[in-house]
């Protein structure tokens, strides 16, 4: 069976700190892909990242950054000089095979000026 | 690009009444899905569709939910009769494919009373 793993439920920073989010998954399936998703207040989840299980390299997007390790099984997500506008839930998700996104409960952040 | 469309945007109904969503794809996205997001939890797929054909719908509770996309663009999500435990976000999401990375709309927040 496949599953996502995000243990914090809710962080607290302030601006400008980095912040990283953890994610965990389980997967019996050799191809699989990884994504990272905000939901802002307003609802709407915004894709951020697409990850397939055959490549390991960090990504990093201006603030953002990705580091996949698969021998640990988790694919972490790094705010870096985080900002009130980065205030939203994450999800971590995976797919296998099937197509099927897989998501986790969510990690709450929240960024105080 | 115009993103995925939902509407309504809220709704309230009473339970054993029946309602009705309407989502439109991202244009030339050939997969369509539903999601349901109850308050706290990751979003939950309920039925995928692949143009106007089902691919799964292993988690649509089938004996009061439907869904249809008619001519493969467009689809209706059905509930009737509705629980109290049917509360929640219903999300629609398009993909160019299988595997794919999938485009959320705002969603529905649906409330039985």
């Amino acid at each position: 069976a496949q599953k996502v793993t995000q243990a914090q439920t809710e962080i607290s920073v302030v601006e400008k700190e980095d912040v990283t989010l953890d994610c965990v998954y389980e997967t019996r399936d050799t191809t699989y892909y990884l994504f990272w998703y905000k939901q802002p207040p307003s609802g709407e989840l915004v894709f951020l990242i697409r990850r397939n299980s055959f490549d390991e390299q960090n990504e990093i997007s201006g603030r953002y950054s990705w580091n996949f390790q698969k021998s640990t099984s988790s694919f972490n997500f790094t705010i870096t000089a985080s900002q009130v506008v980065d205030s939203a839930v994450y999800f971590c998700a995976l797919s296998g095979y099937t197509d099927k996104l897989i998501f986790g409960t969510g990690t709450r952040l929240q960024v105080f000026p | 690009e115009a993103g995925v469309a939902q509407s309504p945007r809220y709704k309230i109904i009473e339970k054993r009444q029946s309602v009705a969503f309407w989502c439109n794809p991202i244009s030339g996205h050939a997969t369509l899905y539903w999601y349901q997001q109850i308050l706290g939890q990751g979003p939950k797929l309920l039925i995928q569709f692949q143009n106007n054909g089902v691919v799964d719908d292993s988690q649509l509770p089938k004996d009061r939910f439907s869904a249809e996309r008619l001519k493969g663009v467009d689809s209706t999500l059905k509930i009737q009769p509705a629980k109290l435990e049917d509360s929640a976000v219903y999300l629609c999401a398009s993909s160019l494919g299988p595997l794919r990375e999938q485009y959320f709309g705002p969603g529905t927040r649906l409330t039985v009373t």
